[in-house]
């Protein structure tokens, strides 16, 4: 079937820890994928995208490649803060269609 | 720009009754979509309107649930009778074109008791 599966929550780090979330997809023919992020109290924002293989979506010093071969879309950040504190959603979509959403991962980070 | 608009922002209804959402999507976006977000979930599609038609409504529970977008601008979505298993943060978001990303409101967070 067409899903998003990402890594389990909740991840903890200290401040200035690597991050990285797993996100993996099915789909037939070559979906656009992105990340969306939820901060407290507030609405899913779009944080990053990549539309077609080997794109790297980039935005606030988070990161993820488009990774055909792998169906992956990792999202990576090397230095974490207290304020990236969020829930953070996977997603893909086709030309047609709407975005279909992993289950989300929580991120907490400590000082 | 304004964002999507949503209310009311909190819902608190007993089982069996009856409840409204709307929605008031970015100036100009053609599509809208209304999605039910259940704790610990991601957001999974209830309808997807383009302007004023529907486009995917193939996971909304039409025995109790309806949308409507009249006008092809703001749209309501309605819970007849309401289920405890309802109970959900329900999110509107609207794009430009079908295939560009989508703008989020802040939700309408719905308790069935």
């Amino acid at each position: 079937g067409n899903s998003v599966t990402q890594m389990e929550g909740p991840v903890t780090l200290s401040e200035e820890a690597f991050l990285t979330i797993n996100c993996t997809y099915t789909a037939t023919g070559y979906p656009s994928l992105f990340w969306y992020v939820q901060y407290p109290g507030e609405g899913l924002q779009l944080l990053l995208k990549a539309t077609k293989a080997d794109d790297k979506g980039s935005n606030k010093g988070f990161e993820a490649t488009y990774r055909k071969e792998t169906t992956s879309f990792h999202l990576e950040k090397g230095s974490v803060q207290v304020s990236d504190s969020a829930v953070y959603f996977c997603a893909r979509n086709q030309a047609g269609t709407a975005l279909i959403f992993g289950k989300g991962t929580t991120l907490s980070v400590s000082s | 720009e304004a964002g999507v608009a949503q209310s009311p922002r909190y819902k608190i209804i007993e089982k069996r009754q009856s409840v409204a959402f709307w929605c008031n999507p970015i100036s100009g976006h053609a599509t809208l979509y209304w999605y039910q977000q259940i704790l610990g979930q991601g957001p999974k599609l209830l309808i997807q309107f383009q302007n004023n038609g529907v486009v995917d409504d193939s996971q909304l529970p039409k025995d109790r649930f309806s949308a409507e977008r009249l006008k092809g601008v703001d749209s309501t979505l309605k819970i007849q009778p309401a289920k405890l298993e309802d109970s959900a943060v329900y999110l509107c978001a609207s794009s430009l074109l079908d295939n560009s990303p989508l703008h989020f409101g802040n939700g309408t967070r719905l308790t069935v008791t």
